[in-house]
């Protein structure tokens, strides 16, 4: 059964500092996995996807990388902002199409 | 991407009563998904919803409970039956379009934040 660490649960950091949200599956067999962004009682915002092929991919100040073979994703996101304050949840599928396992996320708090 | 909506946006319950969520997508979609999001927790999925049979159930979500519809490939329904104050929740429908199936990204609507008295 896939499970999804997010460590840590919770992140607080002055405006401009960079961030570094960290995810790990214990299932390497994963076809993709989705990073996302989540605000107080919302819906989920999707950030990044990357397939199990790939290495990283960039959006903006995000970034986000794939190590498969360790079972580890991390998400980057730089010079932080006040509007970067959220929830980032990760998100594993282990088949096309399918169902995503989920993370615990990371409370992120950026401070003016 | 894909524009979901979803309805009611909140709503405040009795127990014992039922509540059906809807989800409209403006696009089509491969598949659509029903998640729960307890208070401060993360998503857990609750069924795959597939278009004119019956829906796929994950391990501890049951149909009499959480009954769901899907006439056609842009809207499903999942109903919460016979409420109890431990099914407040956050509710939300997630997308898979079909245009960018072969990527399987997956999008959420906005949720609909039930509260049982």
């Amino acid at each position: 059964k896939q499970e999804v660490t997010q460590i840590p649960a919770a992140l607080s950091v002055p405006e401009g500092e960079n961030l570094v949200l960290n995810c790990s599956f214990t299932d390497s067999a994963i076809y993709n996995l989705q990073w996302f962004r989540q605000d107080p009682g919302k819906g989920l915002t999707s950030l990044l996807l990357i397939q199990s092929s790939q290495r990283e991919q960039t959006s903006g100040r995000l970034n986000a990388s794939l190590d498969k073979s360790s079972g580890r994703s991390t998400l980057y996101i730089a010079a932080s902002q006040p509007g970067d304050s959220a929830t980032y949840l990760c998100a594993v599928s282990t088949t096309a199409g399918n169902k995503l396992t989920f993370g615990g996320g990371t409370r992120v708090l950026v401070k003016p | 991407s894909a524009v979901i909506s979803q309805k009611p946006s909140r709503d405040i319950c009795q127990r014992g009563t039922s509540l059906t969520i809807q989800c409209q997508v403006d696009s089509q979609v491969t598949m659509m998904f029903w998640y729960r999001q307890q208070p401060g927790q993360s998503l857990t999925l609750i069924a795959t919803a597939n278009q004119g049979s019956e829906a796929t159930y994950e391990s501890g979500f049951v149909i009499d409970k959480f009954p769901i519809s899907r006439p056609n490939l842009t809207f499903s329904t999942l109903t919460v039956s016979n409420m109890s104050p431990e099914d407040s929740s956050i509710y939300l429908c997630s997308v898979v379009v079909l245009l960018a199936s072969v990527n399987n990204e997956q999008f959420f609507g906005p949720g609909t934040r039930l509260t049982v008295l």
